[in-house]
This record gives structure tokens, C-alpha cells and sequence, in this order.
């Protein structure tokens, strides 16, 4: 079965860090561009970050460029997103996504709830 | 950054209308354009992909158009399982960026 499972998600303080990890199965997770996309709670989508398959390119928001960073394990079929410098507006339920090679997300995780609070 | 503009942000229709929901992007993005349908506490799920490809297992009654600026997606034919908020989503540049999402709910 495709599956994508994310954890790491807690509350922290604000100017806190915090690592997410998503760990892939059921496909050749290296042949794949992965992201990041999150939702505040009762708000739409919004993508964070992405990582091509070698892990050579990076790309981010601009809400979370230099404080956020992106990688990824292949031999541990893991990716990982590296939060730091925690703002409220950060609180969001954080999903990893396998992108289907069309860019478009056609596997998606169940999400790992941030909750950036004093 | 390309903006995505959905209209309408909400829509009430009965089983068996057809269902139009529209995106705009703030300026060219050829084909590079998606749609997810998202259920209370459960992730997005690909329905549409580069404007007009089903996702495998989407039933057919979903489909979808457009290039450049101005896409739309339609749904036949409502079924009971088709209320979900639908997003859409440009991936021709970074950083990508989704609509505001549309709620269609019974009426």
C-alpha cells in the first residue's frame, strides 16, 4: 500500500524549533519530488516547500524561506522538514505529499498538527 | 507570485445539479493546474491534474478545463459524497500556491 506517515508535530513556543519527519512506503520513494503543504486550523491549503528527488533542489514559501529547511533521507524512504524560529502564524495541521511527476500531490499523508503557542 | 482566485467560495446545489467551480490565476500558467477535493479531517485528494487529466480511480462525472489563466471544474452530476471543499492548485512556478477553496454544500 502507498502510504505516507507524518510525526513530530507538538505545541512549542514561539522562536522554538521543531523537526517533522514523513516516512514513505509502497513506491520508489527516490524516484519522486516531495513536499510540504500545511493548513491552519479552518483556513485553506498553502504550499511550504518542496525537495526533487536527488535532494539537489530546494524550494519554500516565502513565509517560511530561512527559517524553514527541507531534506530528505533515501535510503531511510524519510523526509523531513526542519522548523525553526517558530511564529503563531506557523500553527498548522502539516502535510507530506508525493508529487505524481505531473507536479500535481497524488499521495498525501494524514498530516502532523504544529501548534506554535506561549 | 501567481495568486489563484477561486469563484464562488461557497455553493449550495442538490444531487444531481451540475456544478461549475472556477480558477483564476493571476497570470499564465499554461496547463500547470490542479484540483483536490478535500473532506472534513481527512487530507486532499487529487481529482484533476495539468488542467484536464482524471486522476486514476476519480469517477468521470469529474472533469476539468482551461489554460493559461482561467480554468474550471466541473462535476455532472452531484452525488451525496461530492460535498467536500475543492481547491485548486498552480504548479507551473514556485512558490506554488492554492485557491481559497470552494465549499459546496447540499442544498
Amino acid at each position: 500500500e502507498v502510504q505516507l506517515v507524518e510525526s513530530g508535530g507538538v505545541v512549542v513556543q514561539p522562536g522554538g524549533s521543531l523537526r517533522l519527519s514523513c516516512a514513505a512506503s509502497g513506491f520508489t520513494f527516490d524516484d519522486y519530488t516531495m513536499h510540504w503543504v500545511r493548513q491552519a486550523p479552518e483556513k485553506g491549503l498553502e504550499w511550504v516547500s518542496l525537495i526533487t528527488w536527488d535532494g539537489g533542489s530546494t524550494y519554500y514559501a516565502d513565509s517560511v524561506k530561512g527559517r524553514f529547511t527541507i531534506s530528505r533521507d533515501n535510503s531511510k524512504n524519510s523526509l523531513y522538514l526542519q522548523m525553526n524560529s517558530l511564529r503563531t502564524e506557523d500553527t498548522a495541521l502539516y502535510y507530506c505529499a508525493k508529487d505524481l511527476g505531473y507536479r500535481a500531490f497524488d499521495i498525501w499523508g494524514q498530516g502532523t498538527m504544529v501548534t506554535v503557542s506561549s | 507570485d501567481i495568486q489563484m482566485t477561486q469563484s464562488p467560495s461557497s455553493l449550495s446545489a442538490s444531487v444531481g445539479d451540475r456544478v461549475t467551480i472556477t480558477c483564476r490565476a493571476s497570470q499564465s500558467i499554461s496547463s500547470h493546474l490542479n484540483w483536490y477535493q478535500q473532506k472534513p479531517g481527512k487530507a486532499p485528494k487529487l481529482l484533476i491534474y495539468a488542467a484536464s487529466s482524471l486522476q486514476s480511480g476519480v469517477p468521470s462525472r469529474f472533469s476539468g478545463s482551461g489554460s493559461g489563466t482561467d480554468f474550471t471544474l466541473t462535476i455532472s452530476s452531484l452525488q451525496p459524497e461530492d460535498f467536500a471543499t475543492y481547491y485548486c492548485h498552480q504548479s507551473y512556478s514556485t512558490p506554488q500556491s492554492f485557491g481559497q477553496g470552494t465549499k459546496l454544500e447540499i442544498k
